[in-house]
């Protein structure tokens, strides 16, 4: 059974460049967030799509959208970026059902902006 | 504003006695938690979670402790193992209104053999 995954491990991009970031759920999720974790801080929730919606939204620019595709996996981009836009970025799956569901995450994209 | 905070950044512990891991959070309207584990170059796995109907709950060698009234809750590794040196993460929700989890900055634990 296929965890998260995500694409690429690492990038390295310089300042006002664009990224994307990509994300496939696990298997039998449907819902995927997206997490920026700076060093040193916890996950920062950026947000999170369902049924090919942005359910929520963190406290995050306009410069990051994001998109859900119909088999679930997900896009983060990042546009102009910004030498503190440089974290790990995590995507996260879990599935809706009930109160209480747990996100699974997956290893994250180390992104260095230069 | 941290709505969710753990104190201690790091904690050493000898293999086999216990560790507590704490966390303290401010928004009352939080009535998830979790725990999870991160080993370096990998994601947060999940660890255990407790919501606001219980004060404990069990798995294994981890039992998470939740003291709604202050605003706290705990982990508990008995007994610690070395494999256990990660960091930890605790998280906390709001089961309705909200699909945001708010996690805080972490605690990086040793278990020393």
């Amino acid at each position: 059974d296929a965890g998260v995954t995500q694409s690429p491990t690492h990038l390295i991009k310089t300042r006002g460049q664009q990224v994307t970031l990509r994300c496939s759920p696990k298997s039998g999720h449907d819902t995927v967030s997206w997490y920026q974790q700076a060093l040193g801080q916890g996950p920062q929730f950026i947000f999170q799509y369902y049924e090919e919606e942005e359910r929520q939204r963190g406290n995050f620019p306009d410069r990051f959208s994001g998109h859900q595709f119909p088999n679930y996996s997900s896009e983060l981009n990042v546009n102009a970026l910004l030498l503190g836009d440089s974290a790990l970025y995590l995507c996260a799956s879990s599935f809706p059902q009930g109160r209480y569901n747990e996100q699974f995450f997956g290893p994250g994209t180390r992104l260095t902006v230069l | 504003d941290q709505q969710v905070k753990q104190n201690s950044p790091s904690l050493s512990v000898q293999e086999g006695r216990i560790s507590i891991l704490n966390c303290d959070y401010t928004n009352s309207m939080f009535d998830y938690f979790l725990w999870y584990k991160k080993y370096p170059a990998e994601g947060p796995t999940f660890l255990i979670s407790i919501s606001s109907i219980k004060d404990k709950n069990e798995d294994g060698r981890f039992t998470v402790f939740l003291n709604k009234s202050a605003k706290h809750l705990s982990l508990h590794i008995v007994p610690s193992q070395p494999g256990d040196s990660a960091v930890y993460f605790c998280a906390a929700k709001a089961t309705s209104g909200t699909y945001k989890y708010i996690f805080g900055t972490g605690t990086r634990l040793k278990v020393l053999a």
